[in-house]
């Protein structure tokens, strides 16, 4: 079975630039997920989609990050512009939805995002 | 406000000794704890899980103690070998199922040496 797919796996840009993450999820997970991790810190959710529809986005900075999930698969995560603080690890997950108490997220590798 | 904590950044420990990693929460609604493994390059894999119902759960080297009233939790791995040398995130949740929001620590670095 295939993991969770991120590109690019590093990116670097200038500041106020604009810049787009993708995550393909694991087939057959309708639970999506989008996660911040900066140097030093655990991972911190910014978004999650249940298909094509928002869960949670409470964390997510909405003024300058965006996310899609329009055919309920594949998602983007974009930051326009970006701060130096967005400097961090975009990781993607995934889950099938449901209620047992073992099911568990599956994370992608990351985007290693570094802002100058 | 750091709901999850994990204390110790970094911990050294022999090869074939016991490993014990600390996590304190200050959540009482949390009901469902997990550990992550990360390498680097990689995202984190999930290792182990442990609801509150329970006290202890284990799975192979690695078990999971939870102390509810001091709102603790630790994993141990027994006997610690070199590919246990990772960044081990303590996380909870509010209920059990994919759709709760996991709160992450910060990490511990475990290194064990040879």
């Amino acid at each position: 079975e295939a993991g969770v797919a991120q590109s690019p796996r590093y990116k670097i840009i200038e500041k106020r630039q604009s810049v787009a993450f993708w995550c393909n999820p694991i087939s057959g997970h309708a639970t999506l997920y989008w996660y911040q991790q900066i140097l030093g810190q655990g991972p911190k959710l910014l978004i999650q989609f249940q298909n094509n529809g928002v869960v949670d986005d409470s964390q997510l900075p909405k003024d300058r990050f965006s996310a899609e999930r329009l055919k309920g698969v594949d998602s983007t995560l974009k930051i326009q512009p970006a701060k130096l603080e967005d400097s961090a690890v975009y990781l993607c997950a995934s889950s099938k939805p449901g209620l047992a108490t073992q099911e568990t997220q599956y994370f992608g590798p990351g985007t290693r995002l570094l802002v100058l | 406000d750091q709901q999850v904590k994990q204390n110790s950044p970094s911990l050294s420990v022999q090869e074939g000794r016991i490993s014990i990693l600390n996590c304190d929460y200050t959540n009482s609604m949390f009901d469902y704890f997990l550990w992550y493994k990360k390498y680097p390059a990689e995202g984190p894999t999930f290792l182990i899980s442990i609801s509150s119902i329970k006290d202890k759960n284990e799975d192979g080297r690695f078990t999971v103690f939870l102390n509810k009233s001091a709102k603790h939790l630790s994993l141990h791995i027994v006997p610690s070998q070199p590919g246990d040398s990772a960044v081990y995130f303590c996380a909870a949740s509010e209920g059990g199922s994919s759709a709760s929001k996991i709160i992450f620590g910060s990490g511990t670095r475990l290194s064990i040496r040879p």
